[in-house]
Parts: C-alpha cells; sequence; structure tokens
C-alpha cells in the first residue's frame, strides 16, 4: 500500500529558512504535490514535482528524488503568515492516480 | 475566473437526520473530488467524479454517497449521522482525472457539525 510520511509539528523562528521532509512508499510514482493549509481555512497549492531536483517559486521551493522516495519544502526568509500545516500528497499508478495525502506538518513561527 | 464554491459554509445537523452538501467547480474543470478532515487527521478522501461517473472510492461506509451532473456541479450526501460525521468537508475540482500534473484547487469547505 501507500505510506506517507511528515513531521507532526516543526518550529522556526521570522526571517530563517526552514526544511519541511515528506518521504513516500508507492508503487507507479505519477507526481507529489505540496499544499499550504492556514488554520480554519483550504488547501492552497504550493509545488508540483514531477522529475528529480528542485523547483523554486519565491521564497519556496520544492526539491524530489524519486529513487529515496524523498521530498522537501524549503522555505525562505520566513513570515509570520508562513505560520500553517503543509501538506504532502503522492499521486501514483497504484492508488488509481488518486493522490494520497500526509497528515501534514503544522509549521509555527516565531518572532 | 472564478474559484470553487462549497454550499452551505456552516451546517447544524442533529444524529439520525441526512445532510446533502453541494459543490461547484471551477469553470472549465471536470473532476471533482470529496475529502473529509478532522482535527489532527490529514484529508480522508471521499471520492472522485469525472463526467458524471465515480472514478475512484475511498474507504467509508455507504452512508457517504455522491454525484456529479452534466454541468460538472456535484454533491455529497451523507445519511444516518453519527457525531463522528463531524468535520469539515472539502471538494476539489481538476481540469480532468488521471494523473500527471492535474491540480486541484480546494473550496473553502462545509463545516458540519454533528449534534
Amino acid at each position: 500500500g501507500q505510506n506517507i510520511d511528515q513531521p507532526t509539528e516543526m518550529t522556526a523562528t521570522e526571517g530563517a529558512i526552514v526544511q519541511i521532509n515528506c518521504t513516500y512508499q508507492t508503487s507507479g510514482f505519477n507526481g507529489l504535490f505540496w499544499y499550504q493549509q492556514h488554520a480554519g481555512e483550504a488547501p492552497t497549492f504550493l509545488s508540483y514535482n514531477v522529475l528529480d531536483g528542485l523547483e523554486e517559486k519565491g521564497r519556496f521551493s520544492s526539491f524530489l528524488s524519486r529513487s529515496k522516495g524523498y521530498s522537501y519544502l524549503l522555505l525562505k526568509e520566513l513570515q509570520m503568515k508562513d505560520s500553517a500545516s503543509y501538506l504532502c500528497a503522492v499521486r501514483a499508478r497504484d492508488s488509481n492516480y488518486q493522490l494520497i495525502w500526509g497528515a501534514g506538518t503544522k509549521l509555527i513561527i516565531k518572532p | 475566473k472564478a474559484g470553487v464554491t462549497q454550499t452551505p459554509r456552516y451546517l447544524i445537523k442533529t444524529r439520525g437526520q441526512q445532510v446533502t452538501l453541494s459543490c461547484s467547480p471551477i469553470s472549465g474543470h471536470r473532476s471533482v473530488s470529496w475529502y473529509q478532515q478532522t482535527p489532527g487527521q490529514g484529508l480522508q478522501f471521499l471520492f472522485e467524479y469525472f463526467s458524471e461517473t465515480q472514478r475512484n472510492k475511498g474507504n467509508f461506509p455507504g452512508r457517504f454517497s455522491g454525484r456529479q451532473f452534466s454541468n460538472s456541479r456535484s454533491e455529497m450526501n451523507v445519511s444516518t449521522l453519527e457525531l463522528g460525521d463531524s468535520a469539515l468537508y472539502l471538494c476539489a475540482s481538476s481540469l480532468e482525472a488521471g494523473g500527471g500534473a492535474d491540480t486541484q484547487y480546494f473550496g473553502p469547505g462545509t463545516r458540519l457539525t454533528v449534534l
């Protein structure tokens, strides 16, 4: 079956850099997504990776290693508004291409 | 372009009742997925519809059902409500079902409270 693991909670300081990891086990990998979800709100799309390497989008970057079943989301120049949960989701053939979601990482930013 | 809309936004029901939630996808999107989210839990997949057909189904009891109309709008129904059904129900739309970079965009959700 499929399995996605993320740390439950992380704390970082405003202005710093934080890396949120996601590991997965699937068969027939077909892409990995990162979403941001503020408390009480809907998830919003951040990034998509299907090939190995780093995708950069402003302060946010996402990395993928398919051979290791590993991804990370890198947030730079942290701002208080980055306090949110970050969800990792994987699409794979063995789930009939439906997205399988991790439980999310709650990121707390301190001044 | 308008985003995904869900109605109602908040709902209070009592045990044993039934409820219908509605989702209108982004214009041009043909796939709609439904999720349940409870505090401390990740997104639990309910079902996915594409072109009025249920394409995937999660591990929820038969009390949870859904459908999609020809205009891609979707509804989900929960019958014989239980206290444990209290949750945020999220709808997400995408251009098409089936993989690749097809990105899901979420509506604001319906918060259901069962008393």
